[in-house]
């Protein structure tokens, strides 16, 4: 299995670019999340899905967007790029909710520019 | 909103030394993890506790629920060990799904 996969790995964006944060899992779980990693922070939740078709918002989602329509593929968009969204995603899967060991992507390093 | 506070921020450590980190929490969780994130930046999970104590080869992990407080114990400590450990906490409450995170403990051994 390859778990948690990210894409891309590293991306500079001008300021008012958009992008899409690609993840996606193989292993049939359910629960989806996106965190930010800022320095010297701790990880904070954007958004979250708890199946296809069913998604939340987390504690920082302003500037994000998130669908499901699968139950592997769970991609981020940033509309409107601006410098305050420069840090590192990841993206984690679990198979319930996080009482449940918690899998996390290689991370997407982004710098808005 | 759960806060959760680690400690120390930094440690640097001979091999060989027993290392703790401590990890407390303000409000009633439902779950705590532990974190290992590499120099790479890449995160795994080391353990996930809801009361008790659990083990797993050199690593030891600890929670005190009357304590809000948890504990993460490495033995015969190797450079390898070097990285960065989260604790993480699933607060008890309602609200949304996902986890709320301590800063990281930078844990460098030395040869």
């Amino acid at each position: 299995n390859a778990g948690v996969t990210q894409t891309p790995k590293f991306r500079i964006l001008k300021i008012g670019q958009s992008m899409t944060l690609q993840c996606t899992q193989d292993m049939n779980h359910n629960y989806m999340y996106w965190y930010r990693q800022d320095p010297g922070m701790g990880l904070k939740l954007i958004y979250y899905s708890v199946g296809a078709g069913i998604t939340d918002k987390g504690e920082v989602p302003n500037g994000y967007n998130v669908s499901r329509s699968t139950t592997e593929d769970f991609p981020l968009r940033l509309e409107l790029a601006a410098p305050s969204q420069t840090s590192v995603y990841f993206c984690a899967s679990s198979y319930r909710d996080t009482v449940y060991e918690q899998y996390f992507g290689p991370g997407t390093r982004l710098t808005v520019t | 909103k759960n806060e959760v506070e680690q400690s120390p921020q930094n440690l640097t450590a001979q091999e060989g030394e027993f290392i703790t980190i401590n990890c407390s929490y303000s409000v009633g969780i439902s779950a705590l993890h532990w974190l290992q994130q590499h120099p790479g930046g890449g995160i795994v999970s080391l353990f996930m506790l809801s009361s008790g104590k659990k083990k797993h080869g050199r690593l030891i992990a600890t929670i005190n629920i009357q304590e809000k407080h948890s504990s993460l114990h490495i033995t015969a400590s190797h450079p390898r060990d070097s990285a960065v450990y989260i604790c993480a906490v699933k607060s008890s409450g309602g609200g949304a799904d996902g986890l709320t995170f301590g800063k990281g403990t930078h844990l460098i051994i030395q040869p």
